[in-house]
């Protein structure tokens, strides 16, 4: 079974509207971790965002924002105020807190975004 | 700014002609990743170290391999590049890899994109 799903493979925006990427996930661990990474054309991952498992807010970071309902096994990223250096493959990624394999990022199908301006 | 920085962008080799990309941090991480990923797929783990440690997925072909001279440099070694092994090689770097640690991002560098004659 998948372990991240991102079931966008495109996604549009309008410049200056929110969008929201979806993410949902699977695990039987109670600890874990969520990350979003952008990669644009040129290659480079960024990180852009973090949610622990135990964590009772939804994680910010200046215009990203992650919807994290734990019961639905989701966390979705919301990018507000779109600008055109959005535009770019965004990956969902999950660590997990068993010993043996918390090393290992398990990242999703990634979604594509593009922003119109 | 401390990084983690790949040599070169771009590498062009020919059929079964050995190739060594090369990656380096300032961060003084303990863990080091090399990634394979190709045309909009995720990011595939190929190996890791966990300082000297070294330690192989399971299905990462013997044609991979990799050194670790110390901290600060990771080499990631194609003995014979096939056609299927053109594709782009991240490298990444965490702090740590228990499962105390799942709240660290892996930080990329910009990639090698690899292509074979």
């Amino acid at each position: 079974a998948q372990k991240i799903t991102q079931t966008q493979p495109g996604m549009f925006v309008q410049e200056k509207e929110a969008v929201t990427l979806d993410c949902t996930y699977d695990t039987s661990d109670p600890s874990y971790g969520l990350f979003w990474y952008k990669q644009p054309s040129s290659g480079e991952m960024i990180f852009l965002i973090y949610q622990g498992s135990y964590d009772q807010q939804n994680a910010t970071e200046g215009r990203y924002s992650l919807n994290f309902q734990k019961a639905r096994k989701s966390a979705n990223l919301v990018i507000s105020a779109s600008q055109l250096g959005d535009s770019a493959m965004y990956f969902c990624a999950m660590r997990e807190g068993e010993e043996d394999s918390s090393y290992k990022l398990i990242f999703g199908s990634g979604t594509r975004l593009l922003v119109r301006p | 700014d401390a990084m983690v920085i790949q040599n070169p962008r771009y590498q062009v080799t020919q059929f079964g002609k050995p190739v060594t990309l090369s990656c380096s941090q300032t961060l003084n991480h303990n863990v080091m990743y090399w990634y394979q990923q190709k045309s909009s797929q995720a990011p595939k783990l190929l190996f890791h170290y966990y300082d000297k440690d070294f330690n192989n997925e399971a299905d990462t072909p013997d044609n991979f391999q990799s050194r670790r001279p110390n901290t600060s440099f990771c080499f990631l070694d194609i003995r014979s590049p096939g056609l299927g092994d053109a594709a782009m090689y991240l490298c990444a770097t965490s702090r740590d890899k228990s499962a105390g640690a799942i709240n660290q991002p892996q930080h990329f560098g910009d990639g090698t994109r690899l292509s074979i004659l």
